[in-house]
């Protein structure tokens, strides 16, 4: 069956610039029936939609994170992978990759990675 | 922006009891963008409810949703040992994307 996987670093320094990549096993990111997501978790706190990617290249992004989000998606790694620059600790959290369903008449994500701690320190 | 809203913060009861959870929004919502989602400790949320109302593959029949607007309720009927976890809302809106509730916590009495 169909699997994600984070990778990536699990400690990033202030300022600097966090990249995580989702790889899809079992499956095809270039299926055009799935956004690829990005969702965040910080410790003990609720979860955070950051943004999601469609095969074709095109995004949508948490607003009130867009101005440092980048989501891309390389069909031929069968991976996608989030850029979220200038972190501070309020950064810190588990970041899951995530699957919803597209095009479609329910939105929700149907299935999750286990989900990889960053953490942003000096 | 629609915020979601969920009440109670924590719920307490014994294995076998009813739980009902709320989700609220701050503005309507469509049923079809309202889904539920079960998190134990350590592990990624688990789809429950979608389309304010359908199970998802594999859930149990104890699971129910209802609602519409901006009032959601997710039911457990009878609550087994594996059912105490945190439970989260989440909306979909074309402008603003995906939001999660806040959660509510369900342990043992």
């Amino acid at each position: 069956q169909v699997q994600l996987q984070e990778s990536g670093p699990g400690l990033v320094k202030p300022s600097e610039t966090l990249s995580l990549t989702c790889t899809v096993s079992g499956g095809s990111v270039s299926s055009g029936s799935y956004y690829w997501s990005w969702i965040r978790q910080p410790p003990g706190k609720g979860l955070e939609w950051i943004g999601y990617i469609y095969y074709s290249g095109s995004t949508n992004y948490n607003p009130s994170l867009k101005s440092r989000v980048t989501i891309s998606v390389d069909t031929s790694k069968n991976q996608f992978s989030l850029k979220l620059s200038s972190v501070t600790a309020a950064d810190t959290a588990v970041y899951y990759c995530a699957r919803a369903r597209a095009p479609s008449r329910y939105w929700y994500f149907d299935l999750w990675g286990r989900g990889t701690l960053v953490t942003v320190s000096s | 922006e629609i915020v979601l809203t969920q009440s109670p913060g924590t719920l307490s009861l014994s294995p076998g009891e009813r739980a009902t959870l709320s989700c609220r929004a701050s503005q309507s919502v469509s049923s079809s963008y309202l889904a539920w989602y079960q998190q134990k400790p350590g592990q990624a949320p688990r789809l429950l409810i979608y389309g304010a109302s359908s199970r998802a593959t594999g859930i149990p029949d104890r699971f129910s949703g209802s609602g519409s607007g901006t009032d959601f309720t997710l039911t457990i009927s009878r609550l087994e040992p594996e059912d105490f976890a945190v439970y989260y809302c989440q909306q979909y809106g074309s402008s603003t994307g995906f939001t999660f509730g806040p959660g509510t916590k369900v342990d043992i009495k």
